[in-house]
């Protein structure tokens, strides 16, 4: 299994610029995370999607659009960056039946907007 | 979901173990504490969790206090891999909707040869 993949590992885009960020997991988990990190900072969430075709915002959702396209895969878009959203982006997913609370992360995309 | 104190930074001599405190004075009854960790430029990885009692995994122990209003994650014998910021986490155990994790600032451990 490969866990939680992420594309691209890099991007620098310039202000004004959009671009989608894409996550996918091989776990049959229901929930999906993003996550952005800023430096010296904790992790921040930016929208969630409990299932398949729902989608709910997080703690720090402006700028940013999500698409649960399917089970396996959840998408971030900026539709036109900005400087402040320079950040590491993470995407986790996790299994929702149980009481365990284990979150499955992905490798993260570094983006830079310049 | 209730507030966790950490130290911002603790070192550790490679071998001996590292004690990680975490301080939650306002726990709930039905909330668990966990430890995730992020190892330099990667996604924060799940170490161990507890509701009342001493639990230990094949990566740590987790000793929670009677009165559940601390706990300390103990790696027994620190390596170098071992350095990074090591998060306490409180919340609900939940198979619910939402169920994202706070992170804070965590508590940067720097194992050192």
């Amino acid at each position: 299994n490969a866990g939680v993949t992420q594309t691209p590992k890099f991007q620098v885009l310039k202000t004004g610029q959009s671009m989608t960020l894409q996550c996918a997991q091989d776990m049959n988990h229901n929930s999906m995370y993003w996550y952005r990190q800023d430096p010296g900072m904790g992790l921040r969430l930016i929208y969630y999607s409990a299932s398949e075709g729902t989608t709910d915002k997080g703690e720090v959702p402006n700028g940013y659009n999500v698409s649960r396209l399917n089970k396996r895969e959840f998408s971030l878009r900026l539709e036109s960056a900005a400087p402040s959203q320079t950040s590491v982006y993470f995407c986790a997913s996790r299994e929702t039946s149980g009481t365990l609370y284990e979150q499955y992360f992905g490798p993260g995309t570094r983006l830079t907007v310049t | 979901d209730a507030k966790t104190t950490q130290p911002p930074s603790m070192d550790c001599a490679e071998g001996r173990a590292a004690n990680l405190p975490c301080n939650h004075s306002t726990i709930s009854g039905n909330e668990y504490v966990y430890w995730y960790r992020q190892i330099h430029s990667q996604g924060p990885q799940y170490i161990i969790h507890g509701l009342k009692n001493n639990e230990t995994n094949e990566m740590a122990s987790l000793i929670i206090t009677e009165d559940r209003k601390s706990s300390t994650l103990i790696l027994p014998h620190a390596t170098l891999r071992d350095t990074a910021v090591y998060y306490c986490i409180v919340r609900v155990a939940t198979g619910g909707s939402q169920g994202n994790l706070i992170f804070g600032k965590g508590t940067k451990l720097s194992v050192k040869p």
